[in-house]
């Protein structure tokens, strides 16, 4: 059984609509992280947050986008219009054993058309 | 260069060999990790060594660090065909709470 589970594992969508990505750990965490892969590409860091706010955010994580932990354990991330060039392999992860690894989701496919 | 570079960019080779793969980074750092990804999927952490260490194992993985080059090597002894995906390196970097990653090498093992 997967440690962290990211639904959907692909969401097909209309430019400048919302899409909300679901990460669930299994058990608690205070730090969450989601990384962004276009396709070919490196793992690109989006946002970090820990104990219910924001940590820290990268210049990809402009305002159409919002991080939530709408009922303490799921974690969301909202792209409220979304542009072709935001096609790409959404992870999140969680911290693995406290010595900075990390466990990764499967990742949702997120392809703007 | 960007911070995570990694060579080569690509590696095919046959069942049984060893692969060597490289990165290099561009600031100081807590710690260098190395991840896995088969074609479509997530990452998978293999192994973390910290600034301080020079050299660690983990199975048939064997990872190098040289802060002084700000390099790190990522052997893997007996290849298998399983063992194809991309590998990538990723940096802790001192003051940051997010890993940076390098751009990935493509290894191939073929049976």
């Amino acid at each position: 059984e997967p440690e962290v589970t990211q639904t959907p594992s692909h969401q097909v969508t209309q430019m400048g609509q919302e899409v909300i990505l679901r990460c669930v750990p299994i058990s608690n965490h205070l730090y969450f992280y989601w990384y962004r892969q276009i396709l070919g590409q490196k793992v690109e860091f989006l946002v970090s947050f820990y104990n219910n706010e924001i940590s820290e955010k990268s210049e990809i994580f402009d305002d159409q986008f919002s991080v939530e932990r709408p009922d303490g354990s799921n974690f969301t991330l909202k792209i409220r219009s979304t542009k072709l060039e935001d096609s790409a392999m959404y992870f999140c992860a969680i911290p693995a054993d406290g010595l900075h690894g990390y466990t990764f989701g499967s990742g949702t496919r997120l392809t703007v058309v | 260069s960007q911070q995570g570079e990694e060579d080569p960019q690509a590696l095919s080779i046959q069942e049984g060999e060893n692969a060597t793969m490289n990165c290099s980074y561009k600031t100081s750092i807590n710690n260098l990790q190395w991840y896995r990804q088969n074609s479509g999927r997530g990452l998978v952490h293999l192994i973390l060594i910290r600034s301080n260490e020079r050299e660690k194992h983990s199975g048939r993985l064997r990872v190098t660090l040289d802060t002084s080059k700000k390099s790190s090597s990522l052997l893997i002894t007996a290849s298998r065909a399983a063992d194809t995906a991309s590998y990538f390196c990723a940096t802790w970097i001192t003051g940051r709470r997010a890993l940076t990653f390098g751009s990935g090498t493509r290894l191939q093992v073929q049976p």
